[in-house]
């Protein structure tokens, strides 16, 4: 059970590229998340997903787009890459949205340059 | 719009002592309050937590206080180790919408 992973650990892109974060887990959770995570503000919601084909926007969605096509993979794509999405992405999963434990990933360290 | 207040930022204790981590809010509608403990290069996991009908909840040595009328809840780390450094972060949940409300997080440093 290898619980929530993610790649790769770490990216550097330029501005303008794009990308796709990936998120797995192996726990048949039907609802997944992805945060970032930056200095001082603690985490931030960009987007979630309820199950498979139920996408939604969080807290800061704008540069990212995301799909659910089955329940055990939510990638996260930056569409034109900024400064301002210099972070660390966390994804996270839970048996359902009101599940008390949100299980998390080891994190995405992304530098935009 | 929903606040959650968390203090101190940083926190350096004695190997042995009481840490304490305080998290206030402003809206009364959640229903479920959680610390998570993050520790370098790693994602935060679920510590301890509580619901709001219990005032306190203690397991080991971590206890989590709850003053409905203040609007706060504790994290109290008893005898605190070394092992204990890591960031916390208050997250409660709204009962709306189920989505945590995240504090900035404390970064907790016990010195041996």
């Amino acid at each position: 059970n290898a619980g929530v992973t993610q790649t790769p650990k770490f990216q550097v892109l330029k501005t303008g590229q794009s990308m796709t974060l990936q998120c797995a887990q192996d726990m048949n959770h039907e609802y997944m998340s992805w945060y970032r995570q930056d200095p001082g503000m603690g985490l931030r919601l960009i987007h979630y997903s309820v199950g498979a084909g139920i996408t939604d926007q969080g807290e800061v969605p704008n540069g990212y787009n995301v799909s659910r096509s089955t329940t055990e993979d939510f990638p996260l794509r930056l569409l034109s890459a900024a400064p301002s999405q210099t972070s660390v992405y966390f994804c996270a999963s839970s048996y359902g949205q009101g599940a008390e434990t949100q299980y998390f990933g080891p994190g995405t360290r992304l530098l935009v340059l | 719009q929903q606040q959650v207040k968390q203090s101190p930022q940083s926190l350096i204790v004695q190997k042995g002592g009481i840490s304490i981590i305080n998290c206030a809010y402003e809206n009364t509608a959640f229903d479920y309050f959680p610390w998570y403990q993050q520790f370098p290069g790693k994602g935060p996991a679920l510590l301890i937590a509580i619901r709001p009908d219990v005032s306190e909840k203690k397991e080991g040595r971590f206890t989590i206080s709850f003053n409905k009328s203040a609007k706060q809840f504790s994290l109290h780390i008893m005898d605190s180790q070394p092992g204990d450094s890591a960031t916390y972060f208050c997250a409660p949940r709204p009962n709306s919408n189920y989505q945590l409300i995240w504090g900035a997080g404390t970064k907790l440093i016990i010195k041996p």
